[in-house]
Order: C-alpha cells, then structure tokens, then sequence
C-alpha cells in the first residue's frame, strides 16, 4: 500500500518565523489532506489538496502530485499554531495513510 | 466543528472488561473509517465501512475487535476483554468520497 512519509519530525520556531513541512508519499494519490492535531487530541482539518495550491490565512500548501509530494507553509507563525501536523493520504478507495507528523513548537 | 460525534470521550477500564464506542457522522457520510492512533504516532487505520457494509479490515483489528455499522448510519466499535496493550486513542472519520472529517475521538486506557 501507500507509505507517507513527513518531514522534520520536530521544528522549534520562534513567534513570527515561517516553516515548510513537507509530506512524501509513494504513489499517485487521489486524496492528500494536512491536519493540525490539538491538544486533545482532535484532528482539524487543514487542507484537502490531491494537486494544486491552496491557501488560508497564515497557512498555505502545495501539492506536486506527479513528483510525489506536498508542501504545508505557515508564515508568521503563532504560539497557538503549536501541535502535530499530519499528512494523509489515499489512492483510489483505499482508506487515508497517515504520516507519523511533525512536532511543531513555536516559543514566545 | 467535523459534524462527526464520538462517545465517550475517555474510557477507563480494567484489563479483561469490554468495551464500546460510539460515532455519529453526518447522514451525507456514505464511508465511514475508525483508526487508532498511540502516543507519538500517526492515526493507523482499522477498518471501514461504505454505508452499512464492512468492506475492509486491518490486520490490526484482532478478534477482540468487532465493529458494526447498522443501517449505515452511526457506527460501534467493541474490545473484548481488553488488554493493556489496547490503551490508545480511538479515532472515527467520516467521508463523502472526498475529504475526510474527523471525530474528537475516545481516549481508552486499560489499568
């Protein structure tokens, strides 16, 4: 099946820096979507993104389906915007694979 | 807010006792999926449903598990005799062939 793979694992940032994580994954996909994962433990939903760019506020990402990857960018980033970001993705009507996240940590 | 609605939302058992969760996705949900996610890892998927039909299990999911789906609207994934191991976040998602939403999930722990 598909394997997801993330990238950092862990990034400490300072109130008002940017980040790229990124999201790796091993075949074409017809579903990717970015989630940020509070503190207890929900899922909230960020992007739904199999290709193109989309952006919200702050948070913007990029999908290259055809090179494999996509591409989650926060810019100015916030204490609030600490937690783990998930990628997961699906091909065809296989259930979503989820990536083990990126621990995002970002200090005052 | 998903739209989609899990019960309980923490779940303290004694090693060996069943247990059961509930999730309520929304009536336009035709797929539904229950994963488990622990500590420092990614949700990991365990079965799903397309409407009331149980189309695929992980080979997580072992014979302790069971999970219905009646008349394809809310879902219920059952433990029995629990065991130490099955202490975990529950996760339930529901989809419109698309996007997946998610439940705020049923945090078990088995003492």
């Amino acid at each position: 099946g598909i394997q997801v793979e993330q990238s950092p694992p862990d990034l400490i940032l300072q109130e008002g820096a940017n980040s790229t994580l990124r999201c790796n994954f091993s075949d074409s996909v017809n579903n990717l979507q970015w989630f940020h994962q509070n503190p207890w433990g929900q899922l909230i939903n960020l992007f739904y993104i199999p290709s193109g760019t989309k952006q919200n506020g702050r948070l913007s990402a990029t999908t290259v389906a055809t090179e494999r990857y996509s591409l989650l960018y926060i810019s100015s980033s916030q204490t609030t915007d600490s937690g783990v970001y998930f990628c997961a993705a699906s091909s065809g009507n296989t259930p979503l694979v989820f990536g083990k996240g990126t621990r995002l940590s970002v200090i005052a | 807010d998903t739209g989609v609605s899990q019960n309980p939302r923490h779940k303290i058992t004694k090693r060996g006792q069943n247990v059961t969760f509930r999730c309520d996705p929304i009536s336009e949900h035709n797929r539904l999926y229950w994963y488990r996610q622990t500590l420092g890892q990614g949700p990991e998927f365990l079965t799903y449903f397309q409407n009331e039909a149980q189309l695929e299990k992980s080979r997580l999911l072992s014979d302790r598990f069971s999970a219905e789906r009646p008349k394809g609207s809310f879902s219920t994934l059952e433990i029995q005799r629990t065991e130490q191991g099955d202490s975990a976040m529950y996760l339930c998602a529901g989809t419109a062939n698309t996007e997946a939403f998610f439940g705020q999930g049923t945090r078990l722990t088995v003492v």
